[in-house]
């Protein structure tokens, strides 16, 4: 199946500073999510991406979609203790079942800020 | 949250006995997913649903059965537990008119020994 290149596979930060991770993909994908997991939870989404070129804020996060499709990038501003956790991005494809969609993860992002 | 409960959030149990998962959701979604999550290989798609009574497998089926007997419920079952299924299993949800992200509940951590 499609795999998905996500990096960097950790980074520890100051406080303050920005953080930029990618991913990218073998494979052309029709969107692009951002999610976000802390211990003992699910991923919660952060962004979502439809159409290649798309560039797309949440508060300190932008994330943009690719115009080849095939990669997206995620950017924080200004980090802040509570960013702390891992940041997973996801291609999504038609699947095979009457409109599903499927998801291919990328291995995750984790993300440790200094104070 | 999205309206996603997944019972249990942990369990313990032998190598060889049967589990079942379940995610109930209150969205009124039609598609539902599960997913394994394990350290080096992210989040695999297990099986999905997009109606009642319609599964289809995903990438890690061998070893899981599903069933969905009405909208808000989709059950995940170990017909036989095996070590190599100890993991953080995941439900998801998404609704139907074009290409809806997926919404992801807490997780059940299940251990197997």
């Amino acid at each position: 199946g499609q795999q998905l290149n996500q990096s960097p596979q950790s980074m520890f930060i100051q406080e303050g500073e920005d953080v930029s991770m990618n991913c990218t993909s073998s494979s052309i994908f029709n969107t692009w999510l951002w999610y976000k997991q802390d211990p003992g939870e699910g991923p919660v989404l952060l962004i979502a991406l439809y159409k290649a070129g798309e560039l797309t804020s949440n508060g300190r996060l932008t994330a943009q979609f690719g115009i080849t499709r095939k990669d997206s990038f995620l950017n924080i501003s200004a980090s802040i203790p509570s960013d702390v956790g891992i940041y997973f991005c996801a291609g999504q494809l038609m699947g095979s079942g009457a409109g599903s969609y499927q998801l291919t993860f990328g291995k995750g992002t984790k993300l440790s800020v200094i104070p | 949250d999205a309206g996603i409960t997944q019972s249990p959030r942990h369990k313990v149990t032998e190598t060889g006995t049967p589990v079942t998962l379940r995610c109930h959701q209150t969205e009124n979604h039609r598609y539902m997913y599960w997913y394994r999550q394990d350290p080096g290989h992210g989040l695999r798609l297990i099986h999905y649903s997009y109606g009642v009574k319609d599964t289809d497998k995903g990438e890690v089926s061998d070893g899981y059965s599903v069933s969905r007997s009405k909208t808000e419920d989709f059950l995940l079952t170990l017909e036989s537990a095996t070590s190599s299924q100890t993991s953080v299993y995941f439900c998801a949800i998404s609704g139907t008119g074009g290409n809806q992200p997926q919404h992801f509940g807490d997780g059940t951590r299940l251990s197997i020994l």
